[in-house]
């Protein structure tokens, strides 16, 4: 059974870069699409953007200027990285699997809050 | 982009009771919805894909339909385990869009 791990800082101060990474244990990475979902406390979810194991990605228009999704085969992980960060970008931080670009996840991460505050 | 809204925002419902959920897209996103049932501190949890079709593992008491902007997500009859929060989510265009969430929570 693939399993998914967030890691990363969980406080990040204003202005600064959070970067977080998937880490996917229980199968390859190859072959599938992996996307960053988030969640702020006690609100809905967003779409951040997801990328294809071979490199291919695709972001939320209202987050692209600021988000960078790469994919390391070779550790079997992939990251994300969102600049310029607010208080407006605390949030669960969700790592998922889906089998095509734009199809449902069925895999999910458990999560990880990241706060940004100084 | 797709606008989806849920509603009703809470739902009380009696366990052993039916409910049923809505969801209203902005435009046709033909049948490429799914419905997620997300517990406090989980991550959400597939349910069901293209309006109507469950997900591995989940119970026949879960039922989607609807195509087009109009979409139902139906449990027959509630059990403990599933009073949640329920989100819809369009695929059929980028940005892949969120409902604001029905939580049904027990009368």
């Amino acid at each position: 059974q693939v399993q998914l791990q967030e890691s990363g800082p969980r406080l990040v101060k204003p202005s600064e870069t959070l970067s977080l990474t998937c880490t996917v244990s229980g199968g390859s990475i190859s072959s599938y699409y992996w996307s960053w979902i988030r969640q702020p406390p006690g609100k809905g979810l967003e779409w951040i953007g997801y990328i294809f194991y071979s490199g291919s990605t695709n972001y939320n228009p209202s987050l692209k200027s600021r988000v960078t999704i790469s994919v390391d085969t070779s550790k079997n992980q992939f990251s994300l990285k969102l600049s310029s960060v607010t208080a407006a970008d605390t949030a669960v931080y969700y790592c998922a699997r889906h089998r095509g670009a734009v199809l449902p996840p069925g895999f999910w991460g458990q999560g990880t809050l990241v706060t940004v505050s100084s | 982009e797709i606008v989806m809204t849920q509603s009703p925002a809470t739902l009380s419902v009696s366990p052993g009771e039916r409910a049923t959920l809505s969801c209203r897209a902005s435009q046709s996103v033909s049948s490429n919805l799914a419905w997620y049932q997300q517990k406090p501190g989980q991550a959400p949890r597939l349910l069901i894909s293209g309006a109507s079709t469950r997900a591995t593992g989940i119970p026949a008491t879960f039922s989607g339909s609807g195509s087009g902007t109009e979409f139902t997500l139906t449990i027959s009859s509630l059990q403990s385990e599933d009073f949640a929060v329920y989100y819809c989510q369009q695929y059929n265009d980028w940005p892949l869009t969120f409902g604001g969430g029905t939580k049904v929570e027990i009368k």
